[in-house]
């Protein structure tokens, strides 16, 4: 059973605006909840981490929240640029786990379009 | 510049054929990691490797089998590749296992198994 889902799967915005990248989870119990940009045929690579209850980041036009309790986050891209074209995936990482296991969502696809 | 390095990027094989697949890492990380990313799915575990000759299962270990001679280097072997063995392979590598540990990615391996 997929323990990280993502939505929505795909989303379309014209550059300059703002969009909203979401995250419900099921990992038990879990420590951090990481954000990964992956551009087209690239490695994935970290756009911010969340460890605390209620945390909140800022990395440039991107920031991100977590509500733990309701096992959440949101990823926020203010002023989008073509270059955020891309799948964002949310990770979550397994606490309960010797091997530091993480769970991976399958992927926002975002296109900025002109 | 620190960085994962995967070899080839792209590869076209057929089913029974020998598959190897080459990782290395610049930044003396104990910790490496394979992943298979499919469509609509979730990056899955493939092998972790806690360091030279120190390897350990993931989620889906069956059909592959793994390598660390050096510290520097991880290989995924297959062996009588089969056609469901098609998918991108990524290798990661991490200062430590743990739950906290970040990951570093590499860029990816595209297998298509005919």
């Amino acid at each position: 059973k997929t323990q990280v889902e993502q939505s929505p799967q795909s989303l379309v915005v014209r550059q300059g605006e703002n969009c909203v990248l979401q995250c419900n989870y099921s990992v038990t119990p879990d420590n951090h909840l990481r954000w990964f940009k992956q551009d087209t045929g690239k490695g994935l690579v970290s756009l911010t981490v969340l460890v605390h209850e209620n945390d909140k980041t800022s990395n440039g036009r991107y920031s991100a929240t977590l509500d733990k309790d309701a096992k959440h986050s949101t990823l926020h891209i203010t002023a989008t640029l073509l270059d955020d074209t891309a799948t964002y995936i949310c990770v979550v990482g397994d606490r309960g786990s010797a091997l530091g296991r993480l769970h991976f969502g399958a992927g926002t696809q975002l296109i900025v379009i002109p | 510049d620190m960085k994962v390095t995967q070899m080839p990027r792209y590869l076209i094989k057929r089913m029974g054929e020998n598959v190897l697949l080459e990782c290395g890492q610049d930044m003396s990380h104990e910790t490496m990691y394979w992943y298979r990313q499919d469509p609509g799915l979730g990056l899955q575990l493939i092998y972790i490797s806690y360091d030279v000759d120190s390897n350990s299962e993931g989620d889906i270990p069956k059909g592959y089998r793994v390598s660390r001679k050096k510290r520097e280097h991880f290989s995924l072997i297959l062996d009588s590749a089969k056609t469901n063995q098609t998918s991108v392979y990524f290798c990661a590598s991490s200062l430590r296992a743990g739950a906290y540990a970040e990951q570093f990615f590499g860029p990816g391996t595209r297998l298509t198994v005919l």
